[in-house]
C-alpha cells in the first residue's frame, strides 16, 4: 500500500525559504498516470493547492503562488519537495504531500499525514 | 479562475439524510470530487468522478452531478461521519476546491 511521508523544519523564519519533502513508499514514484502534490491548510481555514509535479519533472502552480514556488521530483530517491521563498504567518500551515491519479480529472487519491510548519521569529 | 461554493455548515439528525451542495458555472460539465477531513486528520477521498466510491467507502456515500450544482449525499448519518467535507475540481490546469462544509450529526 502507498504511503506517503513528509519532512522538513516545523519553524521557519520570515522572508526564508520553506522546504519540505514527501517520501514515496509501496509504490513507484515513476509513474505516467499519477501526478505528486502539495496541498496545505492554514490553521481553521480551508484546503489550498500549492502545486503538482510529474516524475519527468514538469509542473503545474497555484497562480497565487507561481513566483514563490517550485516543486522538484527525485525519482532515484523516490521522493518530491516543495520551496516556497519569502515566507511570510500566512504561510504558516499544515502541509500535505499527495498522490493525483486519473489524467485529465486529476485528484488526490493518496494523502500523507501532514506536517505543521510556523512561520515566526 | 473557477470558483466554487459550499454551504460553511449543515447539521443532520443521527440516522438522516445528509445532503452537501457544491455549486459552480456549469458544475455539470466537469468531473467533481469530494474529500472527508476529519479534525486533525488528512483528507480522505470519498467520491471521485461525480459519484464512484473508492474501495472501503460506505455505500451510504454517493454523488451528483447536473447543472450547476454537485451533491455529496450521506445516508443514514452515523456519529463518524461528523467532518469537514471539501468538493474538488481540476480546471484550468490547477486543483480546485470549494470553501468546505462541516457537518455536524446531531
Amino acid at each position: 500500500q502507498m504511503k506517503l511521508q513528509e519532512s522538513g523544519p516545523g519553524l521557519v523564519k520570515p522572508s526564508e525559504t520553506l522546504s519540505l519533502t514527501c517520501t514515496v513508499s509501496g509504490g513507484s514514484i515513476n509513474g505516467d498516470t499519477y501526478y505528486w502534490g502539495w496541498i496545505r491548510q492554514p490553521p481553521g481555514k480551508g484546503l489550498e493547492w500549492i502545486g503538482n509535479v510529474y516524475y519527468s519533472g514538469s509542473t503545474y502552480y497555484n497562480s497565487s503562488l507561481k513566483s514563490r514556488v517550485t516543486i522538484s521530483v527525485d525519482t532515484s530517491r523516490k521522493h518530491f519537495s516543495l520551496k516556497l521563498s519569502s515566507v511570510t504567518a500566512a504561510d504558516t500551515a499544515v502541509y500535505y504531500c499527495a498522490r493525483l491519479t486519473d489524467y485529465s480529472r486529476w485528484y488526490m487519491d493518496v494523502w500523507g499525514k501532514g506536517t505543521t510548519v510556523t512561520v515566526s521569529s | 479562475s473557477y470558483e466554487m461554493t459550499q454551504p460553511l455548515s449543515l447539521s443532520v439528525a443521527l440516522g438522516q439524510t445528509a445532503k452537501i451542495t457544491c455549486g459552480g458555472n456549469i458544475i455539470g460539465s466537469k468531473d467533481v470530487h469530494w474529500y472527508q477531513q476529519k479534525p486533525g486528520q488528512a483528507p480522505v477521498l470519498v467520491i471521485y468522478r461525480d459519484n464512484n466510491r473508492p474501495s472501503g467507502i460506505p455505500e451510504r456515500f454517493s454523488g451528483s452531478n447536473s447543472g450547476n450544482t454537485a451533491t455529496l449525499t450521506i445516508s443514514r448519518a452515523q456519529a463518524g461521519d461528523e467532518a469537514d467535507y471539501y468538493c474538488q475540481v481540476w480546471e484550468n490546469s490547477a486543483v480546485v476546491f470549494g470553501g468546505g462544509t462541516k457537518v455536524t450529526v446531531l
